[in-house]
């Protein structure tokens, strides 16, 4: 079963421009990670927010978190065309496992 | 330098085959998990091991077997009972449970297909 549903599915933007992906989840977490995907490689963990936290930074990202709306988002400032990829939200659990979300394909174009 | 290592990159089954996914961490990580990935969807849990000797079934164990003999090593076999092998699978490691969720580091995968 797939707790974190990333909205929009897919979005195409132009370099320079802010990315902004949401994504949804069902149940109470411990915490939210953030990972992306270059075609054909493995994952990348990016940033990861914890249930008590509401906004982490890190470079070009933002992250924020609403427990009471069940809800993240990820924002990618002033994009370039190397941050096209996939992005994946997944929920984490005391149990150590990790829910993943079905992703955003991110295409920036140079 | 550290990380996990997936092979083969691309790997083919015949009807009726098992065959092995290889995953090799030398993180000196606790956890290891196995995740297969099909066009459009996310990541789902086939197996995962929190220490050696012990593992346990994800959300899509059936078909799959695996073994934790070393903390290094957690090896993927794709049994014949299988009907449907052709993905990605994606191995990951992360530090030990107990420690709240902690990031998990993936290797490159294998993409497994039916000849």
């Amino acid at each position: 079963s797939q707790q974190g549903e990333e909205d929009p599915q897919a979005l195409s933007i132009q370099e320079g421009e802010n990315a902004t992906m949401n994504c949804s989840y069902k149940t109470s977490i411990n915490n939210l990670q953030w990972y992306r995907q270059n075609s054909g490689r493995g994952l990348v963990h990016l940033i990861l927010i914890r249930s008590n936290e509401r906004e982490k930074h890190s470079g070009r990202l933002r992250v924020t978190l609403d427990t009471s709306k069940k809800s993240s988002s990820l924002l990618i400032t002033a994009s370039r065309a190397a941050d096209t990829a996939s992005y994946f939200c997944a929920t984490g659990f005391a149990t150590n496992k990790l829910i993943f979300g079905t992703g955003t394909l991110l295409a920036v174009q140079p | 330098d550290g990380g996990i290592t997936q092979s083969p990159k691309y790997l083919f089954r015949k009807e009726g085959q098992n065959v092995t996914l290889s995953c090799e961490q030398n993180l000196n990580h606790d956890a290891m998990y196995w995740y297969r990935q099909d066009p459009g969807q996310g990541l789902r849990l086939i197996y995962y091991s929190q220490i050696v000797n012990d593992f346990q079934k994800g959300d899509i164990a059936e078909g799959y077997s695996v073994s934790r003999e070393k903390k290094e090593s957690f090896p993927l076999t794709v049994t014949s009972a299988q009907k449907n092998p052709t993905a990605f699978y994606l191995c990951a490691s992360s530090t030990g449970a107990g420690s709240g969720v902690q990031p998990q580091h993936f290797g490159d995968g294998t993409r497994l297909s039916i000849l």
